[in-house]
């Protein structure tokens, strides 16, 4: 079946560090793939998708995601940290064999320290 | 446009009472999904609707739980006799498609409390 795998539920960083959030996905077929943000009490918003065009995707607020298809990654960096960054992010997977409806991980929690 | 409309954006009711929460899509979008948001279980997918019509209502966790999608601009989801486990952030998103081109647009969502 397929899934998606967020790789550590808590990510801690100072402000100006790199960011990474890592996402694997299991899929037998190509996929779309998403990251989304989710501010404090707020929704889910879309920070950039993968749709089979170029691998690396640029989305909003400095974010980028790499697809690679031989290590099944799409992880989320940014090059420098700041405060407004903190936030719930996730990664979310569609593929045609599932009418393209999203499957999501659970979620990753990202501390941005000063 | 106003993006995803969610009403109210908090409730707070008592055990056994009836709760319905709102939702207004996208218009021109012709998927609305419902999920359901906490602590323990993440972010669960209840019910969708493509075109007004329930394609997949597997996630609604009781009879206690239903959906309805009256016309395009328009979804209920009621909870009758509400719980306190019932307690959560209830999501509405809509996508033009099943969203897996375009992504979902989420709305702001209803944080029920039940005690």
């Amino acid at each position: 079946a397929q899934s998606v795998t967020q790789l550590g539920s808590h990510v801690s960083v100072s402000e100006g560090a790199l960011v990474l959030l890592r996402c694997n996905y299991s899929s037998s077929v190509p996929p779309y793939l998403f990251w989304y943000v989710q501010y404090p009490n707020q929704g889910l918003q879309l920070l950039l998708k993968y749709t089979s065009a170029a691998t690396l995707v640029k989305g909003i607020n400095g974010f980028e995601a790499e697809f690679k298809k031989s290590e099944t990654s799409f992880h989320l960096t940014k090059p420098s940290a700041h405060m407004s960054d903190a936030a719930e992010y996730f990664c979310a997977v569609s593929y045609a064999g599932n009418n393209r409806k999203l499957i999501w991980g659970l979620g990753t929690s990202l501390a941005v320290n000063p | 446009d106003a993006g995803v409309i969610q009403s109210p954006r908090h409730e707070v009711t008592e055990m056994g009472q009836e709760v319905t929460l709102r939702c207004k899509p996208i218009s021109g979008h012709d998927y609305l999904f419902w999920y359901r948001q906490t602590m323990m279980r993440g972010l669960e997918l209840l019910i969708y609707f493509n075109n007004n019509v329930p394609i997949d209502d597997s996630g609604m966790p009781e009879d206690r739980f239903s959906a309805k999608m009256p016309n395009a601009s328009f979804s209920t989801l009621k909870i009758q006799p509400s719980e306190p486990r019932d307690s959560a952030v209830y999501f509405c998103a809509s996508s033009f498609g099943a969203g897996g081109y375009y992504g979902y647009t989420f709305g702001s969502g209803t944080r029920l409390t039940v005690v």
